[in-house]
């Protein structure tokens, strides 16, 4: 299993902050990836990684970047939040196995106000 | 494109019992996974079981176990002697096969067990 963390668990936030959740992995996981997931509904992925110096946009469209400086590190950024920022985000790591397994951190609950 | 299907919104279950939690999927795909994640009122999302499209055997963890039947798409998971921590949203999910080999979820079931 992985060990992945993500702060803060909780963030509310005024419109037009800029902020940054953190996302942290200590099994040296190539691939991570973020979802977001609004309350009641299934997950939908926004960016992913497949190693350092490499990031995607996901499916679903996100004002939100990413940035992949160290491999156990991947950090999400909003440089202007708005009320539609309003969700959960889940950062996850996988191995690089026929599986691929992801494993999850606790998410981060955001609300804009 | 990879579609996952939870037809039960919310199920109930007394403690102790067994029950099994629907999922179908859709894919063209020979070669897949299917995954089982439980997310509590907190909120993270715990992976359960897997299993692969050429698995010749059903997965089993534990209390979970997976009843994958290939040739009807369904992959239903299946809890064994249910615990009130059991009480949670559980999430069926295909590995996409393409560039991302993203998670493609489910709306979720919401499973309560009652003591």
């Amino acid at each position: 299993e992985a060990d992945i963390y993500q702060t803060p668990r909780y963030l509310v936030i005024g419109t037009g902050k800029k902020i940054t959740l953190e996302c942290s992995q200590t099994m040296g996981h190539d691939k991570m990836y973020w979802y977001q997931q609004d309350p009641g509904m299934e997950l939908h992925l926004i960016h992913y990684s497949y190693g350092v110096n490499s990031t995607e946009k996901g499916d679903l469209s996100s004002e939100s970047t990413v940035s992949r400086i160290r491999t156990e590190h991947f950090p999400l950024t909003l440089e202007s939040a708005r009320p539609s920022h309003t969700s959960q985000y889940l950062c996850a790591s996988s191995e690089a196995t026929v599986k691929n397994i992801q494993y999850f951190g606790a998410g981060t609950r955001l609300s804009v106000l | 494109a990879q579609k996952i299907t939870q037809t039960q919104p919310g199920m109930f279950v007394q403690e102790k019992e067994a029950v099994t939690l629907d999922c179908t999927y859709d894919t063209s795909d020979p070669s897949y996974g299917l995954f089982w994640y439980k997310q509590p009122s907190s909120g993270e999302m715990i992976f359960l079981i897997y299993q692969g499209s050429y698995d010749q055997q059903n997965a089993t963890e534990g209390r979970y176990s997976l009843n994958f039947q290939k040739a009807r798409k369904s992959a239903n998971l299946v809890i064994s002697a249910s615990q009130l921590g059991d009480s949670a949203m559980y999430f069926c999910a295909m590995r996409d096969q393409g560039g991302s080999e993203k998670l493609v979820f489910g709306k979720g079931t919401k499973l309560t067990v009652n003591p």
